[in-house]
């Protein structure tokens, strides 16, 4: 069966800070990967997402970027966090053509 | 105007009714729904997906998609104290790669 994995759990870190917040996937090949951010009390934000190795879009213009140096990793990085950068990160699988995604357990980051 | 809208709630319900919730979506290009459970400081879990119009049943669950109304339920018989949630409906419209455009949740207790 297929497995996701986020760490950290949780992360609090000053403003200006650099920022890398990774996510595996095990027991699929190829799958198309997504990082999300939930502020409280609103709805799913996408961030990036990913057919393939070196292969990123980015949805939303900001001051994080992503990465996919393995088939099954995504590295989603900062280099200098903003106060607005807080909230909760999921990462997220789906498979070939499927629509559904599979979440991780999400990371919770405050920016202090 | 948001492309879908679900009331946030809270929703508070005894142990052992029927739960009734919905999401309205205003393009009619939207043809895959899901709807997600996420528990507090978690990921959230895919509950069920449908691709048509008309009814989907799994165990307790059943998922209803109306496409002249753009309206879609999920109705929850029998609820528990562990169906305490909030619950996220997602959907996808062609065209869109692979991003899933989600409502902002319900928060749903269910009192024993």
């Amino acid at each position: 069966s297929q497995t996701i994995h986020q760490w950290p759990a949780t992360l609090v870190q000053p403003v200006g800070s650099p920022l890398s917040l990774e996510c595996t996937v095990e027991g699929t090949s190829n799958p198309n990967l997504y990082w999300y951010r939930q502020a409280a009390g609103r709805g799913l934000q996408l961030l990036f997402y990913s057919v393939g190795i070196g292969q990123i879009s980015s949805e939303v213009p900001q001051n994080l970027s992503a990465s996919r140096p393995q088939d099954r990793q995504f590295i989603l990085s900062s280099k200098k966090l903003l106060l607005s950068d807080s909230g909760f990160y999921l990462c997220a699988w789906s498979a070939g053509i499927s629509y559904e995604q599979y979440f991780g357990p999400g990371t919770r980051l405050t920016v202090t | 105007q948001k492309e879908v809208e679900q009331d946030p709630g809270p929703l508070s319900v005894p142990e052992g009714a029927i739960v009734s919730l919905n999401c309205t979506y205003s393009n009619s290009a939207f043809q895959y729904f899901m709807w997600y459970r996420q528990y507090s400081r978690k990921g959230p879990e895919l509950l069920m997906y449908t691709y048509s119009s008309g009814n989907k049943e799994d165990g307790r669950f059943t998922a209803q998609v109306d496409k002249s109304s753009k309206y879609i339920s999920l109705f929850i018989r029998d609820s528990q104290p562990s169906d305490s949630a909030t619950y996220l409906c997602a959907m996808k419209k062609p065209g869109s790669a692979r991003q899933l455009t989600f409502g902002s949740g319900t928060q749903l207790t269910v009192l024993p």
